[in-house]
């Protein structure tokens, strides 16, 4: 099992929709878990924390599932300027730095 | 504040070339790391430094050099490019110890070697 696994994608949405990305992690040790945006032939950055009671930043929802190794992210009312590839990301533990990434899920939201 | 630039952005290698591709940073960030992105394959760890001095390997480390000597720079060294190292490459920067769950990428170098 590799230890970071995305849905593969690709996603296309219409504006306005809610679409869920799901990523799942192998290593049960893992602390620390991330969803990174990645815009195309541009450098990653960090859309938001996932934390264990779970957390949301405007239209974003990210939600942790320990027990089943699952993590997830969910947007709502989807914009145009949403399109991009969304990168799940994990901390594993015993690590101060090292992050894993999951390969992406790119989404394009149509007009 | 410039963050984390690399140079050069775009090279074509023959192969058996050798080059070093360029990172700085001026957020006095300790941690400091190379990745390859390819298609199909995510981000992958190349070599990572926790302070000036101090390199370690990351997932996929054959064919590249690094070292640290200042807090600024990380120069990622090809010795003899070969046509698998194609791939574009991201230095990121961090606070080691800290937060070093934000990680600030830089722009990429797209690497060709024919």
């Amino acid at each position: 099992r590799k230890e970071v696994e995305q849905d593969p994608g690709p996603f296309n949405v219409p504006e306005g929709a809610t679409v869920a990305f799901n990523c799942t992690y192998s290593n049960s040790a893992s602390q620390s878990f991330f969803w990174y945006r990645q815009d195309c032939r541009k450098e990653p950055k960090l859309l938001m924390s996932v934390y264990s009671s779970g957390n949301e930043d405007g239209r974003f929802t990210a939600q942790l599932n320990r027990a089943s190794q699952y993590i997830s992210l969910l947007i709502r009312d989807s914009k145009l300027s949403d399109s991009a590839t969304y990168l799940c990301v994990v901390k594993s533990g015993g690590s101060n730095y090292k992050l894993t990434f999951g390969k992406g899920t790119l989404l394009t939201v149509n007009p | 504040n410039a963050g984390v630039t690399q140079t050069p952005k775009f090279q074509v290698l023959k192969t058996g070339q050798s080059m070093t591709l360029q990172c700085a940073q001026d957020m006095n960030h300790e941690y400091m790391s190379w990745y390859r992105q390819d298609p199909g394959m995510g981000l992958r760890l190349i070599h990572y430094s926790v302070g000036a001095g101090i390199t370690d390997q990351g997932e996929v480390p054959n064919g590249y050099n690094v070292s640290r000597s200042t807090t600024e720079d990380f120069p990622l060294r090809l010795l003899s490019a070969a046509p698998s190292q194609t791939s574009v490459y991201f230095c990121a920067t961090g606070l080691a110890g800290g937060n070093t769950d934000t990680q600030y990428f830089g722009p990429g170098t797209r690497l060709t070697v024919l």
